[in-house]
């Protein structure tokens, strides 16, 4: 069963707009730290921004932040004033565990593509 | 220094060859993962080290074999491959495993682009 969703494959935005990216996610772990990733054309990927699962305020990083609703699972990611250098592939992603296992899981992606 | 290295950033090998993957981090991490990623796909968890002992094998093929020398370094020795596990081949590396408490994200290298022949 996937544990996380992304359900739009791909995205267009005007440079500086801002842009919501969706991210749905399963789990039954109390703890639990979720993700968001960014991967240039480049291959690497670039890490933008953490939630964890008993953080009471949503996480900021400069322009990203991250809409984290507990109760419906949704950790969707708002990126403010889009420049074209933020046109790649997003992925969320999902930590859980306790200390004798760590698994990082993936939802499969959305594209963003920024148009000038 | 928040850098992971891998080598080599591109490797063709043919199905009978033995060949290996390297990845360094000077952090003091102490998690370290491997990962495979097909175009257009979300990275593929394959193995995780904690402490410098393997604690997840996500049923890998015995083809892939992982190794951990050393805390700072990681290995994936590769042996008899298939066309098929073509893909980047991505190594990261956390400060903690994810039950230690903390955030700790994931430090990504830049990959290694494997071709099988």
């Amino acid at each position: 069963a996937q544990k996380i969703t992304q359900t739009q494959p791909g995205m267009f935005v005007q440079e500086k707009e801002a842009v919501t990216l969706d991210c749905t996610y399963d789990t039954s772990d109390q703890s639990y730290g979720l993700f968001w990733y960014k991967q240039p054309s480049s291959g690497e990927m670039i890490f933008l921004i953490y939630q964890g699962s008993y953080d009471e305020q949503n996480a900021t990083e400069g322009r990203y932040s991250l809409n984290f609703q507990k109760a419906r699972k949704s950790a969707n990611l708002v990126i403010s004033a889009s420049q074209l250098g933020d046109s790649a592939m997003y992925f969320c992603a999902m930590r859980e565990g306790q200390t004798s296992y760590d698994k990082v899981i993936f939802g499969p992606g959305t594209s963003l593509s920024v148009i000038p | 220094d928040t850098e992971v290295t891998q080598t080599p950033k591109h490797l063709v090998m043919g199905m009978t060859n033995k060949k290996s993957l390297k990845c360094e981090q000077h952090m003091g991490h102490r998690a370290m993962y491997w990962y495979k990623q097909k175009a257009k796909k979300p990275p593929e968890l394959m193995f995780v080290y904690s402490y410098e002992k393997l604690s997840i094998n996500e049923s890998v093929p015995s083809r892939f074999s992982p190794e951990c020398p050393n805390s700072s370094l990681l290995n994936l020795h590769l042996h008899a491959l298939q066309p098929e596990d073509s893909a980047l081949y991505l190594c990261a590396s956390s400060q903690e495993p994810f039950g230690a408490g903390g955030s700790y994200e994931q430090y990504f290298g830049p990959g290694t682009r494997l071709t099988v022949t």
